[in-house]
């Protein structure tokens, strides 16, 4: 079946510093990239949604400048937490879609982002 | 924008018990809706959708849930839990318009099932 990867699986970053979170399809073409966050004890959350060679669309409430999504094949999608506070700290999870409207959508297994 | 309910966090069952897991959903207009599980470990799948007709619908495992409109509900169901079922289930709803883009998601049920 498809399969989507994430990597890292797990961070540690300092206070200011940047992360950079990959989300891949590795079986099928993505042309629509999902990126949750999910904290503890509290359902995930959508922050964006990613088209292939477009600009993500982000929910209310969810900083585009510091969180960038960069979506440049159809295969790779990537999260960067710029300036990471320990209020980032959360499970981030992303999820990718082939071609069809309502294809299914295939998820990674989560990053779990810890700042200190 | 759409919200989703999931009671009782934590279920603990022995094997051949039935399984309930409710959902309630608030949106003011036509939804899509769904169950995820996640098994230990491992990335969300999808167990079933409901996009339109027979409002009890039909997943893997053995898994089936209903759509009650009236009540804002789509309780997922299955009559005799295996301890391979151990896992946690997510409920989630995307306004129609959307299909399956636009989940908003439950907290989650963990279910654990006791051999």
């Amino acid at each position: 079946g498809a399969v989507v990867s994430q990597h890292p699986s797990w961070v540690i970053c300092k206070s200011g510093t940047s992360v950079k979170i990959e989300c891949r399809s590795l079986d099928f073409q993505a042309t629509t990239m999902f990126w949750y966050r999910q904290f503890p004890k509290q359902s995930l959350m959508l922050m964006a949604t990613s088209n292939e060679g477009s600009k993500a669309t982000y929910e209310q409430g969810v900083e585009k400048d510091k969180f960038l999504i960069n979506h440049a094949s159809l295969t790779l999608s990537t999260l960067t937490v710029t300036s990471a506070h320990p209020e980032d700290s959360s499970f981030y999870i992303c999820s990718a879609r082939g071609t069809g409207y309502n294809s299914p959508l295939h998820f990674g297994n989560g990053t779990r982002l810890t700042v200190t | 924008a759409q919200s989703v309910s999931q009671h009782n966090h934590h279920v603990i069952l022995s094997e051949a018990a039935s399984l309930e897991l409710g959902c309630n959903y608030s949106y003011g207009g036509t939804v899509n809706l769904f169950w995820y599980v996640q098994y230990p470990g491992q990335h969300l799948q999808l167990l079933l959708k409901y996009f339109s007709g027979d409002p009890l619908v039909k997943g893997i495992k053995g898994f089936e849930a209903e759509f009650i409109k009236s009540k804002f509900s789509f309780n997922l169901r299955k009559p005799s839990v295996q301890w391979s079922d151990t896992a946690e289930y997510f409920c989630a709803v995307s306004p129609e318009r959307y299909g399956n883009n636009r989940l908003a998601f439950g907290k989650g049920n963990q279910v654990v099932v006791i051999p």
